[in-house]
């Protein structure tokens, strides 16, 4: 049983351009969150994806996107990349039916904006 | 807004002794909580959490957590460390907004040393 994958593991950009990483969640898990992880802190709420939609979303600004596609995989997108985007991204995935909030997580895309 | 404190941002421990990893909450409502371990290099594991009923709560690895709503605090306790619990420890909170997982605040983090 695949656990959640993530891709690309490492990114290195430039200020200014555009980035999309990619979640596949654990079989069975239909909804997708994801964290933003800045070096040495704990990892702060993005937004979190179900049935396509984004449900709820964290702190940050517009310039962070998502998707979700029918087989419950995720993007994320950050446009005009700042120098303070670097971080480790982290997606995690749960079941809305079944056992209530464990959330499994990904081992993360670490960005590096140059 | 809930929120949650970690006042440690280290705690060394001899193999074999008892170790605490400190945390207390604030949230509206009767509270989520979890506790997550990270090893370097890798995302985040889930160890224990709280929701409702017997306030130890027992998780992997040996960890249990004590739930004490007067002083709104999550302690993360194993009797006896090993070398391999050495991690970045996160305790994490969550209001019941919905009936599955959702957003979860997290601690800035724990560092656990244990020497051998």
């Amino acid at each position: 049983d695949a656990g959640v994958t993530q891709s690309p593991t490492h990114l290195i950009k430039t200020r200014g351009q555009q980035v999309t990483l990619r979640c596949s969640p654990k079989s069975g898990h239909d909804t997708v969150s994801w964290y933003q992880q800045a070096l040495g802190q704990g990892p702060q709420f993005i937004f979190q994806y179900y049935e396509e939609e984004e449900r709820q979303r964290g702190n940050f600004p517009d310039r962070f996107s998502g998707h979700q596609f029918p087989n419950y995989s995720s993007e994320l997108n950050v446009n005009a990349l700042l120098l303070g985007d670097s971080a480790l991204y982290l997606c995690a995935s749960s079941s809305d039916k079944g056992r209530l909030d464990e959330q499994y997580f990904g081992p993360g895309t670490r960005l590096t904006v140059t | 807004a809930q929120s949650v404190a970690q006042p440690e941002d280290q705690v060394n421990v001899a193999e074999g002794n008892p170790l605490t990893v400190k945390c207390t909450y604030s949230v509206s409502g009767n509270p989520y909580l979890f506790w997550y371990v990270q090893y370097p290099n890798r995302g985040l594991q889930f160890l224990l959490k709280y929701i409702t009923g017997d306030n130890l709560v027992k998780g992997s690895y040996g960890f249990e957590a004590e739930f004490n709503k007067s002083q709104t605090s999550f302690h993360l306790k194993k009797p006896s460390a090993l070398v391999s619990d050495s991690a970045l420890y996160f305790c994490a909170v969550r209001a019941p907004m919905y009936s599955s997982a959702s957003k979860i605040i997290f601690g800035s983090g724990t560092r656990l040393s244990i020497r051998p």
